[in-house]
């Protein structure tokens, strides 16, 4: 059974640090793996999504990588602003049955 | 396109009681999925649904948590009768294939008290 596992439970830094949120799964036949944010209230938002071919995505200050094998992302956010506080979740997809989450990381971002 | 909607956006309701969310998918959407989410489980899946058509509802806790999708623009998650425990938020999602990005709507703020 897939299990996706995020570190750190929350992480704080000071505005400007770059940063990095780790994700590893346990099944690395998955089609694909997505980011999301979630603001306080509110629901998930995609950030990227990563194809089980590709080893990147990048969108503004969010880098995204994935090792399939290794069964571990990464989410790189550069020159961090405190608008990027909220909690990233990530997400494996997998042939038979829908998106499995981890629990998240939060982020504080403070100014 | 106005995203996936859900209704209502909060309830409290007493325990005993029965609850109906409902879902409004994107349009074109042939997915959709109930997850629910608590500070100590995180995000779990109920249920999806693939052209209308229940493909997993390993999720669904108990008897007393039905789905239904009647049709392509509408589905609705019942909690009958409703216990304190199944205090959550319920996240309604909706995408079109398997490989592609999922949309979530706003959620249903649920307290049963």
């Amino acid at each position: 059974k897939q299990e996706v596992t995020q570190i750190p439970a929350a992480l704080s830094v000071p505005e400007g640090e770059n940063l990095v949120l780790n994700c590893s799964f346990t099944d690395s036949a998955i089609y694909n793996l997505q980011w999301f944010r979630q603001d306080p209230g509110k629901g998930l938002t995609s950030l990227l999504l990563i194809q089980s071919s590709q080893r990147e995505q990048t969108s503004g200050r969010l880098n995204a990588s994935l090792d399939k094998s290794s069964g571990r992302s990464t989410l790189y956010i550069a020159a961090s602003q405190p608008g990027d506080s909220a909690t990233y979740l990530c997400a494996v997809n997998q042939a038979g049955t829908a998106l499995i989450f981890g629990k998240g990381t939060t982020l504080s971002v403070s100014s | 396109d106005a995203g996936v909607i859900q209704s209502p956006r909060h309830e409290v309701t007493e325990m005993g009681q029965e609850v109906t969310l409902r879902c409004k998918p994107i349009s074109g959407h042939n997915s959709l999925f109930w997850y629910r989410q608590t500070m100590m489980r995180g995000l779990e899946l109920l249920i999806y649904f693939n052209n209308n058509v229940p493909i997993d509802d390993s999720g669904m806790p108990e008897d007393r948590f039905s789905a239904k999708m009647p049709n392509a623009s509408f589905s609705t998650l019942k909690i009958q009768p409703s216990e304190p425990r199944d205090s959550a938020v319920y996240f309604c999602a909706s995408t079109w294939g398997q490989r592609n990005t999922i949309y979530f709507g706003e959620g249903s703020w649920l307290t049963v008290v």
